[in-house]
């Protein structure tokens, strides 16, 4: 079964710019989390979709959003870019109609902003 | 507001040593992974506990849920520098599904 996949894996983008990252969860898997990572904070929840909907939301703010496909495809979206969303974001899918839901990650898309 | 606290955040030991890596909280968790992530990588799934006092191995590597399931323990026999990289615990809650992480452990085994 192939794993999660993300797309871009780098990005380079300035201040300002938006950006759209992309995330194809594990076949079967309808929940798709998203994350921010930096050496300072570690792991931040952004927000977790399924079936097409927000499910859960963390706390950021209005610029970070998300959407779901109906093929469980997720994107990300970050409206005017500042220096503090260089980042890796992950992406993570798991099933969410078992005794317990395992989450499993993509490799991650490392943005820099400049 | 839950929280997962690992300790230590920072471990440096020689190759060949043992060590544990914790991972606590006061919420109840239907279920605790622990992931390995190595620099620039996602975190990879290293294993699942889901039984109170539940004890699984993965060659040199011991994991143990509490009995009360709250909290977890890794722990690393004659570690190598392979060993090497960010540790994560995440726990499931069992009232809504929501997965929190700890902070990490970050592990550096030196030759």
């Amino acid at each position: 079964k192939a794993g999660v996949t993300q797309t871009p894996r780098y990005l380079i983008k300035t201040r300002g710019q938006q950006v759209t990252l992309s995330c194809s969860p594990i076949s079967g898997h309808r929940s798709v989390s998203w994350y921010q990572q930096t050496p300072g904070q570690g792991l931040q929840f952004l927000f977790e979709y399924f079936s097409e909907t927000q499910r859960n939301k963390g706390n950021f703010p209005g610029r970070f959003s998300g959407r779901q496909f109906s093929n469980s495809r997720s994107e990300m979206n970050v409206s005017t870019l500042e220096l503090g969303d260089s980042a890796l974001y992950l992406c993570a899918s798991r099933t969410l109609n078992t005794r317990y839901n395992e989450q499993f990650f993509g490799p991650g898309t490392r943005l820099t902003v400049l | 507001t839950q929280l997962l606290e690992q300790s230590p955040q920072f471990l440096s030991i020689q190759e060949g040593e043992n060590l544990t890596v914790y991972c606590n909280s006061s919420s109840v968790f239907s279920s605790l992974q622990w992931y390995r992530q190595e620099p620039g990588e996602g975190p990879v799934l290293l294993v699942t506990v889901v039984t109170g006092g539940e004890v699984k191995k993965l060659k040199r590597l011991t994991f143990q849920f509490g009995d009360a399931r709250k909290d977890s323990s890794l722990h690393i026999t004659a570690a190598q520098p392979g060993d090497t990289g960010l540790y994560l615990c995440a726990g499931e809650n069992n009232r809504d599904d929501k997965i929190i992480f700890g902070k990490g452990t970050r592990l550096h085994i030196l030759p």
